[in-house]
């Protein structure tokens, strides 16, 4: 069981957007930034958003976070197939001095 | 560019000790922005976390794991290790070690992953 709760799927078809959902407490999203890792089979996962709504570079801006209270949310929109990926989200958890990660979603490009 | 390498045994029997290494380069493991920790992943499901050293030799551990497992550093090698004891087939996973933000949950570099099956 993990410490934030995603839904197990999600889908769209190209060039729908599409948002994935993570929800938290106030221990770990409510007082702690947000972000969210892309991970394909047999790769580690790459960091997508950081600090809540930051993209690193080379993430495009088709690619949004955002945050309120408890729970945050991954946006992607103008979808593509190469976006079928498997996402988590992950914050710190004041209360175990660590990080916690989502279950994760896995995004089917329909 | 920093890269991490994980690297120990395949295959572990049940009762077993795992043990893995992490090789760090293009970064030291005695810098003090970062947690070096490890992650793991059983097969067909999500990331968990392991547990993290600091380079002054602190760590901490998911409660879960926590009477399991013993994170350790040499800074002389620039590696970091993880040991866990008296394993069991759910503890077959794809094990990362990871460079992480002090505070935080940012992971920005992360080893390739290595698959450890414990079986007999």
């Amino acid at each position: 069981q993990s410490v934030l709760t995603q839904p197990p799927s999600a889908s769209g078809t190209p060039g729908q957007r599409v948002t994935i959902s993570c929800s938290g407490s106030n221990s770990n999203i409510g007082s702690n930034y947000v972000y969210w890792y892309q991970q394909f089979p047999g790769t580690a996962p790459k960091l997508l958003i950081y600090r809540n709504n930051q993209r690193p570079s080379g993430v495009p801006d088709r690619i949004s976070g955002s945050k309120s209270g408890t729970s945050t949310s991954l946006a992607i929109s103008g979808l593509r197939s190469e976006d079928e990926a498997d996402y988590y989200c992950a914050t710190w958890d004041d209360s175990l001095s660590g990080p916690v990660f989502g279950g994760g979603t896995k995004l089917t490009v329909l | 560019q920093v890269q991490l390498q994980e690297s120990g045994p395949g295959l572990v029997k049940p009762s077993e000790t795992l043990s893995l290494t992490c090789t760090v380069s293009g970064d030291s493991v005695s810098s003090g922005s970062f947690y070096w920790g490890w992650i793991r992943q059983p097969p067909g499901k999500g990331l968990e976390w392991i547990g993290y050293i600091y380079y002054s030799g602190s760590t901490n551990y998911n409660p879960s794991l926590k009477s399991r497992v013993t994170i350790s550093v040499d800074t002389s090698k620039n590696q970091f290790s993880l040991k866990l004891i008296s394993v069991t087939a759910a503890d077959t996973a794809v094990y990362f070690c990871a460079r992480v933000l002090v505070g935080a949950a940012q992971i920005d570099y992360w080893g390739q992953g290595t698959l450890v099956t414990v079986s007999s």
